[in-house]
């Protein structure tokens, strides 16, 4: 079992639409947590990251971490076709360590 | 704001031949991260630096090598070459005086293709 579980989708909605994104870990030593956003044969560009549990907003994304449950979450408010995308989750333990990612989310948002 | 960059962004080789990638960190950062990212796969760690110095090892083969330079630029060098290391190579970067995260940086990634 990975350590980081991601349902890869692929996830299709209408515009306007909030997604949903979800990830949940194995390891109750992660307490870093960030969200990441790739396009085709593009890098990962940082979109969010929290530090142990609650949520944080930034524009349409908000980002939320259980660690009670071990479970995080990116909701998209009013998604735009330049929205899709695979958004990938990632974590660890210790600041500066290696990031354990999630296998990703491929998101399509339609017009 | 300046990136990750990464050089080649693009590269073919043979198999058994060698490959030397290259990463130019953000200014100022301190810290260089190499990933690997096969085809629909999540991107898996292989090795960090700090301050020139290996700080973290990770899935790396021991027929690839890597270092951390005065300039903070770090080189990923690949010998023999094998059809499964055909991949995304990215290298990401941090400084470790920014904060309490643990936000990495990446660059737009090497590929590689071994014939």
């Amino acid at each position: 079992q990975k350590e980081v579980e991601q349902d890869p989708g692929p996830l299709s909605v209408p515009e306007g639409a909030i997604v949903s994104l979800n990830c949940t870990y194995s390891n109750s030593a992660f307490q870093y947590f960030m969200w990441y956003r790739q396009y085709s044969r593009k890098g990962p560009e940082l979109l969010m990251y929290t530090y142990s549990s609650g949520n944080k907003e930034d524009g349409r994304f908000t980002a939320q971490v259980d660690k009670s449950s071990k479970y995080i979450s990116l909701f998209i408010r009013d998604s735009q076709p330049s929205d899709s995308a695979t958004y990938l989750c990632a974590m660890s333990a210790v600041a500066g360590t290696a990031l354990i990612f999630g296998k990703g989310t491929t998101l399509s948002v339609s017009s | 704001a300046a990136g990750v960059i990464q050089s080649p962004r693009h590269l073919i080789k043979e198999k058994r031949e060698t490959a030397t990638l290259k990463c130019y960190p953000i200014p100022r950062h301190d810290t260089v991260y190499w990933y690997q990212q096969g085809p629909g796969q999540d991107p898996q760690f292989l090795i960090s630096f700090y301050e020139k110095m290996q700080s973290d090892k990770g899935s790396i083969p021991d027929r690839f090598s890597a270092q951390q330079f005065s300039d903070y630029h770090s080189e990923l060098n690949m010998s023999s070459l094998e059809l499964g290391d055909s991949a995304l190579y990215f290298c990401a970067s941090r400084w470790r005086g920014s904060s309490s995260y643990n936000e990495q940086f990446f660059g737009p990634g090497t590929r590689l293709t071994v014939l």
